[in-house]
């Protein structure tokens, strides 16, 4: 596609739920990227893919976090058991292999846990 | 560990006065540095980069300079429009092979006509 996908645009869940987010990233992109982004404040670092190495897991708040990504395609967050304070942004972003290259986000994902 | 310091906002100007957004970073090494954009209702873009030591980055009037001495990487415009409003990320990419960006705070900016 042409840029960063992600879907639901919008998801309201209920406390203690479970909820999956997806990010298509841009293809040939071998890094992928996950942050959080609560109202009013910065990105915060959740997660981060760069082709088959290890993922840099280091910016899930919780055991409740994980994501996937299967090689250099789609990823998904999941947040098991989901509480008020998981209410955000999610946004996904992915860059061509390179640390000095740009880093294209999606529109992103706003959670509401109810 | 490597982390990014901005000035709090917000930051409220009238067009056509000079902005600086100062930012300060935290490395082991010797990171690119990025700042991003979100205008409101859109998600974030890159607005201007640079990779190494007295880089200067641009972009729509923007500019910054890679200052390894003072770590830093403030953002100026010389003359800002209301079209510039927006939220301002200034970010890194991590030392080593990682390249793991990490993100500042973001500054509101509101340019008032």
């Amino acid at each position: 596609g042409a840029g960063v996908s992600q879907s639901p645009s919008n998801k309201v869940t209920e406390k203690g739920k479970d909820v999956e987010l997806r990010c298509d990233p841009i293809s040939g992109h071998t890094a992928l990227y996950w942050y959080r982004q609560r109202l009013g404040q910065g990105l915060e670092f959740l997660i981060y893919f760069q082709g088959n190495s290890a993922p840099d897991k280091s910016g899930l708040p919780s055991d409740r976090f994980s994501a996937e990504r299967t090689g250099e395609s789609v990823s998904t967050l999941t947040i098991q058991r989901t509480q008020q304070e998981d209410s955000a942004v999610y946004l996904c972003a992915s860059s061509p292999r390179g640390r000095s290259t740009e880093a294209f986000f999606g529109q992103g994902t706003r959670l509401t846990v109810v | 560990g490597d982390s990014v310091t901005q000035m709090e906002g917000p930051v409220t100007l009238s067009e056509e006065a000079f902005l600086t957004i100062n930012c300060t970073y935290t490395a082991t090494g010797y990171p690119s540095l990025f700042w991003y954009v979100q205008y409101p209702g859109e998600g974030l873009q890159l607005l201007l980069k640079a990779t190494k030591a007295d880089d200067k980055g641009s972009n729509k009037g923007f500019e910054a300079t890679y200052r390894k001495e003072t770590t830093s990487f403030h953002l100026e415009k010389g003359s800002v429009q209301v079209s510039d409003s927006a939220v301002y990320f200034c970010a890194l990419s991590a030392t080593g092979n990682t390249g793991k960006l990490i993100f500042g705070q973001g500054t509101t900016l509101q340019v008032k006509p």
